[in-house]
């Protein structure tokens, strides 16, 4: 039962280097979600998708985009890596309407 | 600008004692309000959640007040254990479209032996 799957764990870039972070989940979910977690800031919802091919934009989407091709899929990508963009990643999955999503492990990026 | 407005920041409290985590929103289109437990090097993951027309509900030693003309809402744990020490978030979430869940910048709670 893996439930949301997060690749990698951790990460380190150099600035201007690109990446793609992957998350897939087992749940048959409609709705994923990336958030990014900052000390004091909480977590913040970067970008999310209500279904398989829809993506939307959260609240601090610049820098990141998405792409949704496949339902159980999600995958989170940097263009062009700042440090700013260093903090901890993690993707969430739900059912449409419910206030219970089910998060990954998280991947710790960091961009030097 | 934080859509929910979580405090305190950090709080330390005695073994057995009760913890008490505050947060306000302001958009009056949020219709779920759930809260999640997070432990270090792990997701967050949903303690317990409330909708806007009930004003308190209880889970075991975990209890959500509500009150929405005041759009404030606030988890207490009772009798809190060095087990419950962890970052607690207050979340908010539009349901109907979509279906945006947004965060509260956490509380970190130590409960001391």
């Amino acid at each position: 039962n893996a439930g949301v799957t997060q690749t990698p764990k951790f990460r380190v870039l150099k600035t201007g280097q690109s990446m793609t972070l992957l998350c897939a989940q087992d749940m048959n979910h409609e709705y994923m979600y990336w958030y990014r977690q900052d000390p004091g800031m909480g977590l913040r919802l970067i970008h999310y998708s209500v279904g398989e091919g829809t993506t939307a934009k959260g609240e601090v989407p610049d820098g990141y985009n998405v792409s949704r091709l496949k339902k159980q899929n999600f995958l989170l990508g940097l263009e062009s890596a700042a440090p700013s963009q260093t903090s901890v990643y993690f993707c969430a999955s739900s059912y449409p309407g419910g206030a219970r999503a089910f998060f990954g492990q998280g991947t710790r990026l960091t961009v030097v | 600008q934080q859509q929910v407005k979580q405090s305190p920041q950090s709080l330390i409290v005695q073994k057995g004692g009760i913890s008490i985590i505050n947060c306000a929103y302001e958009n009056t289109a949020f219709d779920y309000f759930p809260w999640y437990q997070q432990f270090p090097g792990k997701g967050p993951a949903l303690l317990i959640a409330i909708r806007p027309d009930v004003s308190e509900k209880k889970e075991g030693r975990f209890t959500i007040s509500f009150n929405k003309s005041a759009k404030q809402f606030s988890l207490h744990i009772m009798d809190s254990q060095p087990g419950d020490s962890a970052t607690y978030f207050c979340a908010a979430l539009f349901s109907g479209g979509y279906n945006k869940l947004i965060f509260g910048a956490g509380t970190r709670l130590a409960v001391h032996p």
